[in-house]
């Protein structure tokens, strides 16, 4: 199993610019999670999914942030317009059973 | 609402000596407890998680951690740090009932194992 995918893992952009992360959860889970870590604000749940619909967005800092899992094998997590403040890493998660996630490599995301 | 603590930023364990790092929560219901461990540059690993039952957990590499009502702790331990062990460590808490897959996270505690 190649586990949780995220794309890309580094990216790089400047204020103003649309970024799109992208993740493909291990196939089977039903539970896809979207996490931003910031050496300020620690590990921070922004939204998750179950069958591909959100079940709680209430993290998700601004409406700047959107995310979309059109079917099971892929979700994505757009910011626009960026902003310097976003840069972090951004993690997505996997699981089928409660509490045990999968985490993905994730995003460093630089905004210049 | 739920909430984890982790007291300490950092622990510094020699090489070979018992380690210990803490965590409490605060949780309604009956808590879904899990140590996740980050090495650098990656995602977060599952150690080991307490649902119910034994209040000793036994997880990965050597881990284990008790879990402990009266005091809503759930301290993370080991007989013998390893070099190797050293990466930042997440303590989170779940609640058996609905949204028992979302889980909170503490702000991390760094282990360095020093040789």
């Amino acid at each position: 199993d190649a586990g949780v995918i995220q794309s890309p893992r580094h990216e790089v952009t400047e204020m103003g610019q649309e970024v799109t992360l992208r993740c493909k959860p291990i196939s089977g889970h039903d539970y896809l999670f979207w996490y931003r870590q910031t050496m300020m604000r620690g590990l921070e749940l922004l939204i998750y999914f179950n069958n591909n619909v959100p079940i709680d967005d209430s993290g998700m800092p601004e409406d700047r942030f959107s995310a979309k899992m059109p079917n099971a094998s892929f979700s994505t997590l757009k910011i626009q317009p960026s902003e310097p403040r976003d840069s972090a890493v951004y993690f997505c998660a996997s699981t089928w059973e409660p509490g045990t996630q999968y985490f993905g490599p994730g995003t460093r995301l630089l905004v210049l | 609402a739920q909430s984890v603590a982790q007291p300490e930023d950092q622990v510094n364990v020699a090489e070979g000596n018992p380690l210990t790092v803490k965590c409490t929560y605060s949780v309604s219901g009956n808590p879904y407890l899990f140590w996740y461990v980050q090495y650098p540059n990656r995602g977060l690993q599952f150690l080991l998680k307490y649902i119910t039952g034994d209040n000793l957990v036994k997880g990965s590499y050597g881990f284990e951690a008790e879990f402990n009502k009266s005091q809503t702790s759930f301290h993370l331990k080991k007989p013998s740090a390893l070099v190797s062990d050293s990466a930042l460590y997440f303590c989170a808490v779940g609640y058996s009932g609905a949204g028992s897959y979302q889980l909170t996270f503490g702000k991390g505690t760094k282990l360095s194992v020093i040789p």
